[in-house]
């Protein structure tokens, strides 16, 4: 079974801190992604990884930076936290389309950010 | 660009009445659907794939191109059904999937 892993369920830090939240997945999954979760927007992708190294911005980048130095893991930065980014963030990864179609993506348990 | 539309943000139905949560998607190539759900205090894990088929906890989802749409569907709805769905979009080539805003489904004993 696939497991994704986020380092932290709860998380407080304070505006202007530079943030790190930590995903790892354990089933060579090429592909990870970054979501924000917020109540009435569903969710909404943040950042997007194909492959180490490899980023794609997603709908709503701004603020955020990622870094994918292994492919398990995959790392969402806050540079500057501020409280428009107190949000439930969600770590999910996916093996490659295969002939283009899309595979279903695996989550983890999220991680419950506020920022004070 | 694609997009996926939930109309119901909450969905109350009586215990072992009919369920249909409504997806309703834009996309001009072939698109791919997928249901997933998220249970109270649970990962959002997928609950079933146009794709696929099939009937998983007894919920089917038929995609009608024609309108645009990829309803979830359920004969009697049980108590255990109280959770959070979304509908998301598959595009060809694209490893990304599009959200919908959700509908909370809350089952009334």
């Amino acid at each position: 079974d696939v497991k994704v892993t986020q380092s932290s369920r709860y998380l407080v830090k304070r505006t202007g801190e530079k943030v790190f939240l930590e995903c790892v997945q354990d089933m060579d999954h090429e592909n990870m992604f970054w979501y924000r979760q917020d109540p009435g927007l569903g969710l909404r992708l943040i950042y997007f990884s194909y492959d180490v190294k490899m980023k794609e911005k997603g709908d709503i980048p701004e603020g955020y930076s990622v870094s994918r130095e292994k492919k398990e893991r995959f790392s969402l930065i806050l540079e500057s936290a501020s409280t428009n980014q107190t949000s439930m963030y969600l770590c999910a990864s996916s093996p490659p389309g295969r002939g283009g179609s899309n595979q279903p993506q695996h989550f983890g348990d999220g991680t419950r950010l506020s920022i004070l | 660009a694609q997009r996926v539309t939930q109309p119901e943000k909450l969905l109350s139905v009586f215990k072992g009445a009919p369920v249909e949560l409504k997806c309703n998607y834009s996309y001009s190539g072939s698109p791919e659907l997928f249901w997933y759900v998220q249970y109270s205090r649970q990962r959002l894990q997928l609950l079933l794939r146009h794709i696929s088929r099939e009937s998983i906890k007894g919920f089917t989802a038929d995609l009608n191109k024609g309108e645009t749409s990829f309803h979830l569907k359920k004969p009697f709805a049980q108590e255990e059904d109280s959770a959070m769905y979304y509908c998301a979009l598959g595009t060809f080539g694209n490893e990304k999937l599009t959200f919908g805003t959700g509908t909370r489904l809350t089952i009334i004993p």
